[in-house]
């Protein structure tokens, strides 16, 4: 596709179950990004990953989120357990390298946990 | 670690004016580069435009340019001749020049609207 594609654009789930988001960047792009967005508020770092690996996982707000990418193309963030704090806007962004190159974001996917 | 503030929450001015939404920064870096972004209801940031820190002229891009004060570590956003589609939150941030963790730094944001 054209851009940064997101599924789902909504998800709606029950605390203490398990989700997972997924992201398909621009083809090529090597490096790609998740931020959390919380309401009113600005974009929070998760992770980065250049390529299938990720060199930075301090973002991650507790070790009930893990994201992992396969093929160097789509990645998949899991958040098990949910909690009510983890409702948020969960935007992907992907740069052709890292560093140098503007970020190109997905829709997002707002997760409600109720 | 990178900070990037941005003072004003909100912002309401008459379609056709002009407008300027403020960031400020603080980094150790030398390099690196500076992005305001856009974001619309339909939550897809889209890139505004883009400086980068060793270039003394100011990035313009049609309505939109920027006043780039490095030594203020100032980066504000013009909007001229504002029209309602400009209505949106707007987010200013930092990236170191090689990128890589870390990502971009945001700003809260500010979000703007444009009155008919």
């Amino acid at each position: 596709g054209a851009g940064v594609s997101q599924s789902p654009s909504n998800k709606v789930t029950e605390k203490g179950k398990d989700v997972e988001l997924r992201c398909d960047p621009i083809s090529g792009h090597t490096a790609l990004y998740w931020y959390r967005q919380s309401l009113g508020q600005g974009l929070e770092f998760l992770i980065y990953f250049q390529g299938n690996s990720a060199p930075d996982k301090s973002g991650l707000p507790s070790d009930r989120f893990s994201a992992e990418r396969t093929g160097g193309s789509v990645s998949t963030l899991t958040i098990q357990r949910t909690q009510q704090e983890d409702s948020a806007v969960y935007l992907c962004a992907s740069s052709l390298v890292a560093g140098n190159s503007p970020l190109h974001f997905g829709n997002g996917t707002r997760l409600t946990v109720t | 670690a990178q900070t990037v503030t941005q003072s004003q929450p909100e912002m309401s001015v008459q379609e056709a004016e002009t407008v300027t939404l403020s960031c400020t920064y603080d980094t150790s870096e030398s390099n690196y580069y500076l992005f305001w972004y856009k974001q619309p209801p339909s939550r897809q940031m889209i890139l505004v435009i883009r400086q980068e820190a060793y270039k003394q002229q100011n990035a313009t891009e049609n309505r939109f340019s920027v006043n780039f004060q490095k030594a203020a570590k100032s980066f504000s956003l013009k909007i001229s001749d504002s029209q309602l589609g400009d209505t949106a939150m707007y987010f200013c941030a930092f990236m170191k020049h090689e990128g890589g963790a870390d990502g971009l730094t945001f700003g809260k944001g500010t979000h703007l609207i444009i009155q008919p």
